[in-house]
């Protein structure tokens, strides 16, 4: 058990480009999540799936993020068109359904959008 | 709605004493849990404690123990015997107990700094 990984962990990239990150959960995890933390603010999240479905969308997941996670393994977050104001940490965590209070979150993807 | 309320955005603590950090809630809800996570400079958030709703005695967990009080919808952490090593960002942050993402709603974080 390696915990749950996040790649890249940090990226800079200029307004308008799109950018794609990835999160690796616990390999026995059924659930995963996605979060977004901005500066002086806790975690916000924004989207989550229960093996390969994505179940449930926040209102802040605008039509220009765009989550899957094909055959329930890991996940990738893209973000098309990138805005200074999606400047943010994106968290990824996982759990097992039964044991909801079980979450591990990764180190998080630090995005900086120029 | 779900809301949780962190009202000291930073907090000095002397090596070995405790601190209280402070956390209130607001939901419905009759069942829901309440949880504790520490965030280091790494970024990554690490999981203390958690209290359900209806769990009759407070959580502890080593050094850390949640002061419960269900009627204040307050849900405290105390963390006893400082250690240079708590000092981080300390998010409250709870979950509805009903069918669907169980996702976590957080507050704003309280930044600990614990001085030798």
């Amino acid at each position: 058990d390696t915990g749950v990984s996040q790649d890249p962990r940090h990226k800079i990239t200029k307004r308008g480009q799109n950018v794609t990150f990835r999160c690796d959960p616990i390999s026995e995890h059924n659930r995963l999540y996605w979060y977004r933390q901005t500066l002086g603010q806790g975690p916000e999240f924004l989207t989550y799936f229960q093996n390969e479905a994505q179940l449930e969308k926040s209102r802040l997941l605008s039509d220009r993020f765009s989550a899957e996670r094909p055959k329930g393994s890991f996940s990738t977050l893209e973000i098309q068109r990138t805005e200074q104001g999606d400047s943010a940490m994106y968290l990824c965590a996982s759990s097992l359904w039964d044991r909801g209070y079980g979450y591990t979150f990764g180190s998080g993807t630090r995005l900086t959008v120029v | 709605a779900q809301k949780i309320t962190q009202t000291q955005p930073g907090m000095f603590v002397q090596e070995k004493e405790a601190v209280t950090l402070d956390c209130t809630y607001d939901t419905s809800d009759p069942s829901y849990g309440l949880f504790w996570y520490k965030q280091p400079s790494s970024g990554e958030m690490i999981f203390l404690i958690y209290q359900g709703s209806y769990d009759q005695q407070n959580a502890t967990e080593g050094r850390y123990s949640l002061n419960f009080q269900k009627a204040r919808k307050s849900a405290n952490l105390v963390i006893s015997a400082s250690q240079l090593g708590d000092s981080a960002m300390y998010f409250c942050a709870m979950r509805r107990d009903q069918t669907g993402a169980n996702n976590l709603f957080f507050g704003t974080g309280t930044r600990l700094t614990v001085i030798p």
